[in-house]
């Protein structure tokens, strides 16, 4: 089975300022790994994805996450935030075992503040 | 492309009566799809993995005959909630699964806000 740890509920931030979004999972077998954006009232919109490949992978609206497997982290970052950037987001797994249904578990949440 | 819908966006509606939400994929197909359940300030909890043609599977937990799940077509699953209650006022997400390509991404509806009264 797997789970999804997003280590901070809330982060306040000041406009451009840098921000990283906390994320670890558990997993016994290799995953896919996801982040997502909600607005208020709003479903999810996908930030960026972890397929394969190049461990740095970089997303919409700026964002970027670095997959590291020793440390079973995927961590969201961005270098200068916006106002437009205050909404709660979302890390996600889904496993790629035999019998994968693409179930996607998700991490608590974590709600960035941006402030002026 | 890859655009899911909702509807309702908003419902509300009386205690003891069914509620049913749709759940369309605009522009693609999809085998499977997923409903989700989130309460404010919370994350998604998945309920139920709708599969086109063949029965829902419900995760522990969720009553299925509480939520009754269809997904009669490769673009259309419905989520009906029978005898509501005020405990079932919930913000409920949809997901339909792409398929295509080695990797199947979820697109997500816009959700559905339930009021029970």
């Amino acid at each position: 089975a797997q789970s999804v740890t997003q280590l901070d509920s809330q982060v306040p931030v000041f406009e451009e300022a840098p921000v990283e979004l906390r994320c670890n999972y558990s997993s016994s077998v290799s995953v896919y790994l996801f982040w997502y954006v909600q607005y208020p009232n709003q479903g999810l919109q996908l930030l960026l994805k972890y397929l394969s490949g190049s461990t740095l992978v970089k997303g919409i609206n700026g964002f970027e996450a670095e997959f590291n497997k020793s440390q079973t982290s995927f961590h969201l970052r961005k270098p200068s935030v916006h106002i437009s950037d205050t909404a709660e987001y979302f890390c996600a797994v889904s496993d790629l075992g035999s019998g994968n249904t693409g179930k996607l578990i998700f991490g608590q949440g974590t709600t960035l503040q941006v402030k002026p | 492309g890859a655009v899911v819908s909702q509807h309702p966006s908003r419902v509300i509606c009386k205690s003891g009566t069914s509620v049913k939400i749709e759940c369309r994929s605009l522009d693609f197909q999809a085998t499977t799809m997923f409903w989700y359940r989130q309460f404010p300030k919370q994350s998604l909890m998945l309920m139920a993995t709708s599969n086109e043609g063949s029965k829902a599977t419900y995760e522990q937990g969720v009553e299925k005959d509480k939520f009754l799940i269809n997904h009669a077509s490769l673009t259309l699953s419905t989520l009906t909630v029978t005898s509501a209650h005020p405990e079932d006022s919930s913000f409920y997400i949809c997901s339909a699964r792409a398929d295509r390509g080695s990797y199947n991404e979820q697109f997500f509806g816009p959700g559905t806000r339930l009021t029970v009264l």
